[in-house]
C-alpha cells in the first residue's frame, strides 16, 4: 500500500463549480498535510497547511483533515478558470521529507 | 526577494553520461531539499541538505548523489545516466530548517532528457 494515494483526475468542471480533491494516506503518525498547486512548466507552490483535525479556510479553499479516517480533502468554492492547474497533497513524512500524492489535474471551464 | 532558482532548466544527455544540477535557494534558507518528478512515480524526495551536510536521503540508488556549499547554495549529480532518470528535478528551499512541515518553496526544476 502507497503511504498517501491521491486519484489523479483528469477533473473538468465549469467555472463556478465546487471542486473537491482528495488524498488518503497510511501512517497514523504521520501529523503536517499540506496541499500544493502545479502550474504547467512551474514548480509546486504551498497552497494549503494544517497540523490538526478539522477544517482551516483560506478564502475560496478549504482543507479538510480527518486523522481517525486518514483522509485529506481541499474544497475549492466559485471555481475559476486560473484554478486550473495540478494539485498535489504532501504529508510531512518521518525521514524529514514530504511524501507527495501522485497530484490531480484540474481544469476549469469558462 | 528571489526565489529558488535552478539551473539548467532543459538539458539533454545521453545514457552513460553524468549530469550536475544547480540550485539557489531563497536568501536565508539553509535547507534544500531534491526531488525527481515523472508522470508515473510523481514527486519523489532524492536528498536533502542543510548546513552543508545531508540530513536526510530517499530511497534512490548511489549514482544520485548531491551537496550544499557554505552559501546554502547546492548541487546535485546524477552519474550513469540510465533512460529512466528522465524527469523533472526539483529543488525546494525551507524558511525553518524543516523540510517535513510543508512549508517548501520550489524552484522551475531542471527538466533532464536522457536519449
Amino acid at each position: 500500500q502507497k503511504e498517501v494515494e491521491q486519484d489523479p483526475g483528469p477533473l473538468s468542471v465549469p467555472e463556478g463549480a465546487i471542486v473537491s480533491l482528495n488524498c488518503t494516506y497510511s501512517n497514523s503518525a504521520f501529523q503536517y498535510f499540506m496541499w500544493y498547486r502545479q502550474y504547467s512548466r512551474k514548480g509546486p507552490e504551498l497552497l494549503m497547511y494544517t497540523y490538526s483535525s478539522g477544517n482551516k479556510e483560506d478564502g475560496r479553499f478549504t482543507a479538510q483533515v480527518d486523522k481517525s479516517s486518514k483522509y485529506i480533502s481541499l474544497f475549492i468554492r466559485d471555481s475559476q478558470p486560473s484554478d486550473s492547474a495540478t494539485y498535489l497533497c504532501a504529508i510531512g513524512g518521518s525521514q524529514g521529507n514530504l511524501i507527495f500524492g501522485k497530484g490531480t489535474k484540474l481544469s476549469v471551464k469558462p | 526577494k528571489a526565489g529558488v532558482t535552478q539551473t539548467p532548466r532543459y538539458l539533454i544527455k545521453t545514457r552513460g553520461q553524468q549530469v550536475t544540477l544547480s540550485c539557489s535557494p531563497i536568501s536565508g534558507h539553509r535547507s534544500v531539499s531534491w526531488y525527481q518528478q515523472t508522470p508515473g512515480q510523481g514527486l519523489q524526495f532524492l536528498f536533502e541538505y542543510f548546513s552543508e551536510t545531508q540530513r536526510n536521503k530517499g530511497n534512490f540508488p548511489g549514482r544520485f548523489s548531491g551537496r550544499q556549499f557554505s552559501n546554502s547554495r547546492s548541487e546535485m549529480n546524477v552519474s550513469t545516466l540510465e533512460l529512466g532518470d528522465s524527469a523533472l528535478y526539483l529543488c525546494a528551499s525551507s524558511r525553518n530548517g524543516m523540510a517535513n512541515t510543508g512549508e517548501l518553496f520550489f524552484g522551475e526544476g531542471s527538466r533532464l532528457t536522457v536519449l
